[in-house]
C-alpha cells in the first residue's frame, strides 16, 4: 500500500511569516493529495486538494505544490495568523476511495 | 449543517465491555471509514466500507469489528474493550471515486473513548 511521510511534526512561526509542511509518498500511482486542518477539539476539515495532473493550486493564503517526479507535495501558508494554529494532515490516494494519511504537523503561530 | 454525526462525544467504558460507536451521514456517501487518532501516530485506519453490508480491514483491525446494515450508518464495535483502545475515534465518509475521480473525506466530530 501507500506510505505517506510528513515533516516536520511541529512547527512554530511568527505571525505574518510563512509556513511550509512537506509530505512524501511512495506509490507513483497516487493521484489525489488533500490537506486537512484539525483545530483543537474539532474534526479534521479539508482545506485544499490537488490532483496529479496539476502542479500547483492556490486558494488565498494557502497553496499546495506537487512534484510527481520526486513524489512529494507541500502545503504553503503565507502571512500566517493565530487562527492558522492547528494540526495539519496530508494524505494521498492510490485509487478511487482510500486515503493514506501522514502523521500530522502541529503548527503554532506566535502572535 | 452537521453531515457526519457520531453518537457520543465522550465515552467511558470498563475493560471487557462490548462497546458500540455509531456514525451516521446524511450525504448519501457510498464510502465510510473508521480511524483512531493517537498523539504522534496520526490517523490510523481501522475498517472501511464501500457499500452496504460490505467491509474491509484497514491497518489496525485487531480487536474491532464493524457493521453497515444501512448506507447512512457505519458502526464500530469493540468486542471486549481494553485499555489500549483508549483513543479518539473518528468516522469519515466520502463519495465513491469509481468513475468520478477522488474525493476528500468529511469527518465526524470524534468520540473520545476511555477504557478503565
Amino acid at each position: 500500500g501507500e506510505n505517506v511521510e510528513q515533516h516536520p511534526s511541529t512547527l512554530s512561526v511568527q505571525e505574518g511569516d510563512s509556513a511550509v509542511i512537506k509530505c512524501t509518498y511512495s506509490d507513483s500511482a497516487s493521484n489525489y493529495f488533500p490537506w486537512y486542518k484539525q483545530e483543537l477539539g474539532k474534526r479534521p476539515q479539508l482545506i485544499i486538494d490537488i490532483r496529479s495532473n496539476v502542479g500547483e493550486k492556490k486558494d488565498q493564503r494557502i497553496a499546495v505544490t506537487l512534484n510527481k517526479t520526486a513524489k512529494h507535495f507541500s502545503l504553503h501558508i503565507t502571512e500566517t495568523q493565530p487562527e492558522d494554529s492547528a494540526v495539519y494532515f496530508c494524505a494521498a490516494s492510490l485509487g478511487a476511495n482510500n486515503l493514506f494519511f501522514g502523521t500530522g504537523t502541529r503548527l503554532t503561530v506566535i502572535p | 449543517d452537521v453531515k457526519v454525526t457520531q453518537s457520543s462525544r465522550y465515552l467511558v467504558k470498563r475493560t471487557g465491555e462490548k462497546v458500540f460507536l455509531e456514525c451516521v451521514q446524511d450525504m448519501d456517501h457510498e464510502n465510510m471509514f473508521w480511524y483512531r487518532q493517537d498523539p504522534g501516530l496520526g490517523l490510523r485506519l481501522i475498517y472501511f466500507s464501500y457499500d452496504v453490508k460490505m467491509k474491509e480491514k484497514g491497518d489496525i483491525p485487531e480487536g474491532y469489528s464493524v457493521s453497515r446494515e444501512k448506507k447512512e450508518r457505519f458502526s464500530l464495535i469493540l468486542e471486549s474493550a481494553s485499555t489500549n483502545q483508549t483513543s479518539m475515534y473518528l468516522c469519515a465518509s466520502s463519495l465513491s471515486g469509481l468513475g468520478r475521480g477522488n474525493y476528500g473525506y468529511t469527518f465526524g466530530s470524534g468520540t473520545r473513548l476511555t477504557v478503565v
